[in-house]
């Protein structure tokens, strides 16, 4: 299996919505990573996980808080987005604990805050 | 602080005529740089990765890149161009540290005509 599974797809909420976004591998992979993308722009960091713990938050504000209950699963809370949030939020893991080298990608949920 | 730099937002070539598409890059140390790609409303897709080694890497669907190291440049290439290559590529960068973090392009739209 060489697959990062992101849940949902779609996702539209309201800016006072709670939501969560999910993401699975099944690689053995020893981090995780969360982008934002918006529209024909390069993906931007949010967050990485390197074993399980947080090692990378890129300055994300804290309406946005991820979590790792295990190697094999991230998620991403969202709570009073606003609309400027909305984006391709995509998830990616790698082998190497260090640092992206050579990343697989899911295909992202695309969110849509009104 | 590291960039990469893709010239062209755009290039168009007829199919089965040979592709480039183009990446500098600046890093402090060695390198590894990455190709990824894109197509309409999914997530990336990993194509090559230079790490160390031989300058010209080969990757998936037919791509290959050539790491040159006196002009910084990562271009990427494919003999013979399908339609279905049609998409948004981007070109990455990190350095050979531990603590390294990716920094991406703009990205280049690829459009093949038949």
């Amino acid at each position: 299996d060489t697959e990062v599974t992101q849940t949902p797809k779609h996702l539209v909420m309201g800016m006072t919505n709670k939501k969560s976004l999910k993401c699975e591998q099944h690689m053995g992979h020893r981090a995780m990573y969360w982008y934002k993308q918006k529209a024909k722009k390069p993906p931007e960091l949010m967050f990485v996980y390197s074993y399980e713990k947080l090692s990378i938050n890129e300055s994300v504000p804290s309406r946005f808080s991820p979590e790792c209950p295990n190697s094999s699963l991230l998620n991403l809370h969202l709570h009073a987005l606003q609309p400027e949030d909305s984006a391709l939020y995509l998830c990616a893991s790698s082998q190497d604990g260090r640092g992206e080298v050579g990343a697989f990608f899911g295909q992202g949920t695309r969110l849509t805050v009104v | 602080a590291q960039s990469v730099a893709q010239p062209e937002d755009q290039v168009n070539v007829a199919e089965g005529n040979p592709l480039t598409v183009k990446c500098t890059y600046s890093v402090s140390g060695n390198p590894y740089l990455f190709w990824y790609v894109q197509y309409p409303n999914r997530g990336l897709q990993f194509l090559l990765k230079y790490i160390t080694g031989d300058n010209l890497v080969k990757g998936s669907y037919g791509f290959e890149a050539e790491f040159n190291k006196s002009q910084t440049s990562f271009h990427l290439k494919k003999p013979s161009a399908l339609v279905s290559d049609s998409a948004l590529y981007f070109c990455a960068v990190r350095p050979n540290t531990n603590a390294g973090k990716s920094t991406f392009g703009d990205g280049t739209t690829l459009t093949v005509k038949p």
